[in-house]
């Protein structure tokens, strides 16, 4: 079965250190998502892709958090400088408009 | 927002019940969702419901759609222990099409 591969799995980094975390969407989707989840939030929508144009980022602190589709396989989300309440699970997914999305299992991300 | 509210937080069943989670959102939609997400790990898309629909099955999965109460069911029927997971329900803004909005999910466990 064709999956939504993120790296890293796991990252532990100190506050103010540049944090980047990858998504490999499904071929031939067109949409791309990032997700935040926390204890506190639930699930929060970053940043949505469709062709690999940026859609909507309003969820998403523009002052530190980027993110780009370099290429039709590569998604990426930046964080920096990174900040303790940054620490969270942090979800791609990719899907055709209008379909369900297929999920990554997530970067947990733990700023100390 | 138009962040969907699963009810209830959290239910615990015995193994061979059946398990009703409740989904209520604010604005109209174009479908409705609902995903599992196994601990650790992301989420998993289980059904999906157009407005224009009323109840949709899949296996042991029932779900109903109330567009005039803006809500949504649904029932697990012979539950397992393997059905232990959060539940979740996502819809898309009318206006906006492909971008899902996630509830705050249920805590399902059922106990063998």
């Amino acid at each position: 079965d064709a999956r939504v591969t993120q790296t890293p799995r796991h990252k532990v980094t100190e506050m103010g250190q540049e944090v980047t975390m990858r998504c490999q969407p499904i071929l031939g989707h067109n949409t791309v998502f990032w997700y935040r989840q926390t204890m506190m939030q639930g699930l929060e929508l970053l940043a949505y892709f469709r062709n690999r144009a940026p859609l909507d980022d309003s969820g998403m602190p523009k002052d530190r958090f980027s993110a780009e589709m370099p290429d039709a396989t590569l998604a990426t989300l930046k964080i920096q400088p990174s900040e303790p309440r940054d620490s969270a699970v942090y979800f791609c997914a990719s899907g055709l408009v209008a379909q369900p999305q297929h999920f990554g299992d997530g970067t947990r991300l733990s700023i100390l | 927002s138009q962040q969907g509210e699963e009810d209830p937080q959290a239910l615990s069943i015995q193994e061979g019940e059946n398990a009703t989670m409740n989904c209520s959102y604010k604005t109209s939609i174009n479908n409705l969702q609902w995903y599992r997400q196994n601990s650790g790990r992301g989420l998993v898309h289980l059904i999906l419901i157009r407005s224009n629909e009323r109840e949709k099955h899949s296996g042991r999965l029932r779900v109903t759609l109330d567009t005039s109460k803006k809500s949504s069911s649904l029932l697990i029927t012979a539950s397992r222990a393997a059905d232990t997971a959060s539940y979740f329900c996502a819809t898309d803004l009318m206006r906006t099409g492909n971008q899902f909005y996630f509830g705050t999910g249920t805590s399902l466990t059922v106990i063998p």
